[in-house]
């Protein structure tokens, strides 16, 4: 069975630092992976969706890698902001989804940024 | 505007109630979903539907029930059989066809049982 794990669960950084949260997935079997915000009590906002066939893709300050052989993706944020401060989740959705397409998510990285 | 509703916002509930949340969409998509999100957890697939008046069951379908009557609609009713109903419960939809398409998600209903 699929599973979602991010590392580290809490991240605090000061405003201006370049910033790195983990995602790593045990079943490389995937057709792509996303990366989700999350404020305090909202809904999830879709960030980047990789494909399995792509290694990267990037919006404004953020980018997102995909190595799916070692079932592992970065987002990178540059100069990271207090307006970032929010709960990162990814997911991925497995091959083994079928037509359904239902994600399996991580517990999220919940990122503050200190002014 | 395009988008998903859900309703109500906070939702209080007595031990042995049933209670329905609403998730409305006008995105004319095929797919919708129901998930659970517990504080520090990730989201966990309640019930899916890809088609109007078919839904499946996800990894947590026990104590809740769905309906899909209507392609816009896809509430969610959680019954006194669920043990442990306070949560943040997230609706979310997809359009229909081939690709690799995104889930749009709805800014989620919070229940408490009191």
């Amino acid at each position: 069975k699929q599973e979602v794990t991010q590392i580290p669960a809490a991240l605090s950084v000061p405003e201006g630092e370049n910033l790195v949260l983990n995602c790593s997935f045990t079943d490389s079997a995937i057709y792509n992976l996303q990366w989700f915000r999350q404020d305090p009590g909202k809904g999830l906002t879709s960030l980047l969706l990789i494909q399995s066939s792509q290694r990267e893709q990037t919006s404004g300050r953020l980018n997102a890698s995909l190595d799916k052989s070692s079932g592992r993706s970065t987002l990178y944020i540059a100069a990271s902001q207090p307006g970032d401060s929010a709960t990162y989740l990814c997911a991925v959705r497995p091959i083994s989804s079928g037509s359904a397409r239902q994600l399996t998510f991580g517990s999220g990285t919940q990122l503050t940024v200190l002014p | 505007d395009g988008g998903i509703t859900q309703s109500p916002k906070y939702l209080f509930r007595k031990e042995g109630q049933n209670v329905t949340l609403s998730c409305e969409q006008n995105l004319n998509h095929d797919a919708m979903y129901w998930y659970r999100q517990d504080p520090g957890q990730g989201l966990r697939l309640i019930y899916y539907s890809q088609i109007v008046n078919d839904f499946q069951k996800g990894d947590i379908a026990e104590g809740y029930s769905v309906s899909r009557e209507k392609k816009e609609s896809f509430p969610l009713t959680v019954t006194s059989a669920q043990k442990n109903p306070t949560a943040f419960y997230l609706c979310a939809s997809r359009p229909s066809g081939g690709g690799n398409n995104e889930q749009f998600f709805g800014p989620g209903t919070r229940l408490t049982v009191l």
